[in-house]
């Protein structure tokens, strides 16, 4: 099954301590990227991935790193997590093609909790 | 299941009827768009897309109509059933940000479906 997989889907934590949420798609996309979802804010863009080794910022990337080693592979990491991102996490992926062509399939989410 | 969001604008529908969401973009540069539904507990599924050198587009169930000249988008749901029952969000894609491909996404709207 063609799929977008986060892990874990959920999490809590302390604000400080290192952490890494994995995103994997098993259909050979080239572009990647990271949304966070908060109330009355929608999704935003946190960083995104046009190819392996090619990575940018989205609209809201403080705090945040990524990597993009292998094209399935598009981990999010937070350094020092902090309450203010306490948020509801997505990963898309999608061939990589002319402007606008081409749909995000997106993860089911990963729920993260910062104390 | 996971809350997508709070104080969200809801339209409430009794099964069977027809429903109707609207969205308003703001980029008149915008020249891609999508309607993507989320259900409780999940990521957002792709429903139908529109180029901006169209003005309609149906699918199974689902018409997107583009008004550029006011900058709107609706979404209708023919027959709603209790399945439709999610959060729909309306996205546009601008040409040349974010690889490409990025998406940037309305609040959404609640859609509850009475039986």
């Amino acid at each position: 099954e063609a799929q977008v997989t986060q892990n874990p889907r959920y999490l809590i934590t302390v604000t400080g301590k290192k952490l890494t949420v994995t995103c994997s798609q098993n259909m050979n996309h080239e572009y990647m990227s990271w949304y966070r979802q908060d109330p009355g804010l929608g999704l935003r863009q946190i960083y995104y991935s046009m190819n392996v080794e090619v990575t940018d910022k989205g609209d809201v990337p403080e705090g945040y790193k990524v990597s993009r080693k292998e094209k399935r592979n598009f981990p999010l990491i937070l350094e020092s997590p902090s309450p203010n991102q306490t948020s509801l996490y997505f990963c898309a992926s999608s061939p990589r093609g002319r402007s606008g062509a081409n749909v995000l399939t997106f993860g089911a989410g990963s729920r993260l909790t910062v104390l | 299941g996971e809350s997508v969001g709070l104080h969200l604008p809801t339209l409430s529908v009794q099964e069977g009827d027809n429903s109707i969401i609207n969205c308003a973009y703001s980029n008149s540069a915008s020249d891609y768009f999508i309607w993507y539904k989320q259900e409780s507990g999940k990521g957002p599924q792709f429903i139908i897309d529109i180029r901006s050198n169209m003005d309609k587009r149906q699918g199974q169930r689902v018409t997107v109509l583009l008004n550029k000249t006011v900058k709107h988008l609706s979404l209708q749901i023919a027959a709603t059933q209790p399945g439709d029952s999610a959060v729909y969000f309306c996205a546009e894609n601008i040409f040349g940000t974010g690889g490409g491909n990025k998406l940037t996404f309305g609040t959404g709207t609640q859609l509850k479906v009475e039986l």
